[in-house]
């Protein structure tokens, strides 16, 4: 079965600065999407980012870049020029191609993020 | 527009009370799954369903029933409440295995 994994269960960060948060996932499939979930205390799921195993190039949007390291079963979220509306719940998730639960997300555990003025 | 909703946003149940959480979306959605959350959980699958008339047990579905009757509906049933279910509940739905998941903004449920 797989697992996701983020070992950081809390993190702070100044604002304007840049922060990277962990994520690892076990899997024997080699097709795959993996996915940086921002929970905010409203409690909506915002999908922040997401990555294709298939691709090599790494995924960016805007502040928020990825580092995905298949062989290692790693996949980072970096947020550069954090700002105060950053400070939220973020969760890493896996979501296979074939087969499992139909398209199913595995969310981590998550990581609060704090955005300190 | 209003993606999926989900209602109600809270409630408070006694033990052995029974309640339907409803899921509705206005996508055309064929995907839709309830999750709950609870601290230091993460999320975790409770039931899906991949069309209407059709349901299935995701990762921990002991305890909820689900309908899916309608294809824009997606109800969550649960029978008997007992305090483990005290959780917060999302439901998503997608076009397909592999799109964009959809999140509703998730009900607050305490069992006493």
């Amino acid at each position: 079965a797989q697992t996701v994994t983020q070992s950081q269960p809390e993190m702070s960060v100044q604002e304007a600065e840049t922060v990277t948060l962990s994520c690892t996932y076990d899997t024997s499939e080699s097709d795959y999407y993996l996915f940086w979930y921002k929970q905010p205390p409203s409690r909506q799921m915002i999908l922040v980012i997401r990555q294709e195993a298939y691709k090599q190039q790494n995924a960016t949007e805007n502040r928020f870049s990825v580092n995905f390291q298949k062989a290692a079963k790693s996949f980072s979220l970096k947020i550069s020029d954090s700002q105060l509306g950053d400070a939220a719940m973020y969760f890493c998730a896996y979501r296979r191609v074939y087969g499992g639960s139909q398209g199913n997300l595995i969310f981590g555990k998550g990581t609060k993020l704090s955005v300190k003025p | 527009n209003a993606g999926v909703t989900q209602t109600p946003k809270f409630r408070v149940l006694k033990t052995g009370q029974s309640m339907t959480l409803l899921c509705a979306q206005d996508m055309n959605h064929e995907y839709m799954y309830w999750y709950r959350q609870d601290p230091g959980m993460g999320l975790r699958l409770i039931h899906y369903s991949v069309g209407e008339g059709t349901t299935a047990k995701g990762e921990v579905p002991d305890g909820y029933n689900v309908s899916r009757l309608k294809k824009q509906n997606f109800l969550l049933g649960l029978e008997s409440a007992a305090p483990s279910q005290t959780s917060v509940y999302f439901c998503a739905s997608s076009l397909g295995r592999t799109e964009k998941l959809f999140f509703g903004s998730g009900t607050q449920l305490s069992v006493l």
